[in-house]
């Protein structure tokens, strides 16, 4: 089965500019979560998803961030405007629920200049 | 609240070395615990987890036993490879979501 895939892999933008990760869940996988990873620090939980319904959104750092999952597929992540603090890896992650683990993507890395 | 704290590395060591990252947590109830690895240029994948006190979870010569009396989740390998160089993160589950350590970067020298 195909895995979580992010994309894009890697984005620089300037400060001020918009920016927008996506993810793919593993299909069938009801449960999505964001992650972040700040420059040597822990990874941070941001918000998870079950379906489109947006079960813990505890980790979101401010209203800078907006995620959407349409139709409970696949799920995007918007950050505008972007700050130099923002930059750092966005990990996306699936899990089928119920005690099942999870599947990490690959990451989006995002710099901010 | 639930938190993990592993040791700052990086860890740099020859191959074949003995190896030991330590990590202790702490959490209300009964977490699972996890380690995972990010080798360089990919993602985050899974190494090893126990679910309960006194489980040894192990895979690829990597082993961590779930001690629930030290609150600890120790990694070991007993002769480490070049190919093991990544950066190792220490992880619980509870609440539905992982709470990560800071992550340890891991230099092998061949």
């Amino acid at each position: 089965e195909a895995g979580v895939t992010q994309f894009p892999s890697h984005s620089v933008i300037e400060k001020g500019q918009t920016v927008t990760l996506r993810c793919d869940p593993i299909s069938g996988h009801d449960n999505l979560y964001w992650y972040r990873r700040v420059m040597g620090k822990e990874i941070k939980f941001l918000l998870h998803f079950v379906k489109e319904s947006k079960q813990d959104e505890s980790g979101m750092p401010n209203n800078r961030f907006l995620a959407e999952r349409t139709g409970g597929t696949y799920s995007t992540l918007k950050v505008q405007p972007a700050e130099l603090e923002d930059s750092g890896v966005y990990f996306c992650a699936s899990s089928q629920g119920g005690g099942y683990g999870y599947t990490f993507g690959s990451g989006t890395r995002l710099t901010v200049v | 609240g639930n938190s993990v704290t592993q040791m700052e590395g990086p860890v740099t060591l020859s191959e074949e070395a003995f190896l030991t990252i330590n990590c202790t947590y702490t959490a209300t109830g009964y977490p699972s615990l996890f380690w995972y690895v990010q080798y360089p240029g990919e993602g985050l994948q899974l190494l090893l987890k126990a679910t309960k006190a006194d489980d040894k979870g192990s895979n690829k010569g990597f082993e961590a036993t779930y001690r629930k009396e030290t609150t600890s989740f120790h990694l070991e390998k007993g002769s480490v490879q070049v190919s093991d160089s990544a950066v190792y993160f220490c992880a619980l589950r509870g609440d539905d979501k992982i709470i990560f350590g800071k992550g340890t970067r891991l230099h092998i020298l061949p």
